[in-house]
């Protein structure tokens, strides 16, 4: 099956830095989402950008699905942004809408 | 627009009982729903696809009769887990879509916790 690779795994910043996450993915996709996971384990649906550039407030996704990697952009960052960030890819075929997930970026982001 | 609602979110249980997590879309109809496992500190990983009217499939490794998929309308599917044990104890999340090519939508997960 399809692979997903996340780094870094760990990212420790100063409020008001800016970051990048990145995701690999071993074969082309049909659907990419970013999700941030709060304390309580909810997924908070950041972007569904199987291609191109989203922006949304602070946050913004890049998909270069030729090249099978996507980008997360954070910035100014603030304490509550602090969690942990997943990519999660899916492919077409009879995989169609499951989801795989990559081992997650752990955001901390002290004041 | 596209919500989706599990119940419970926390549920403390005897070893050998079995349990029912519900996983509901409110706004919109749902063929095929998606159940999801996440032991601490980890990712989530696929348990099985849901699909309304016909048998669930399962993702290698995980014990069908176990846990039970039950997927009776297109806005409600159910996952029971049978006769559980302490490690069954984990985060359960669902999942769901509008359409094929639209993102999917998570519930708000149940904390399952087997003494």
């Amino acid at each position: 099956g399809i692979q997903v690779e996340q780094s870094p795994p760990d990212l420790i910043l100063q409020e008001g830095a800016n970051s990048t996450l990145r995701c690999n993915f071993s074969d082309s996709v049909n659907n990419l989402q970013w999700f941030h996971q709060n304390p309580w384990g909810q997924l908070i649906n950041l972007f569904y950008i199987p291609s191109g550039t989203k922006q949304n407030g602070r946050l913004s996704a890049t998909t270069v699905a030729t090249e099978r990697y996507s980008l997360l952009y954070i910035s100014s960052s603030q304490t509550t942004d602090s969690g942990v960030y997943f990519c999660a890819v899916g492919a077409g075929g009879t995989s169609y809408g499951k989801l795989t997930f990559g081992q997650g970026t752990i955001l901390t982001v002290h004041p | 627009g596209a919500v989706v609602s599990q119940h419970p979110s926390w549920v403390i249980c005897k070893s050998g009982t079995s349990v029912k997590i519900e996983c509901r879309s409110l706004d919109f109809q749902a063929t095929t729903m998606f159940w999801y496992r996440q032991f601490p500190k980890q990712s989530l990983m696929l348990m099985a696809t849901s699909n309304e009217g016909s048998k669930a499939t399962y993702e290698q490794g995980v014990e069908k009769d176990k846990f039970l998929i039950n997927h009776a309308s297109l806005t409600l599917s159910t996952l029971t887990v049978t006769s559980a044990h302490p490690e069954d104890s984990s985060f359960y999340i669902c999942s769901a879509s509008l359409r094929s090519n639209q993102p999917q939508h998570f519930g708000d997960g149940t904390r399952l916790s087997i003494l």
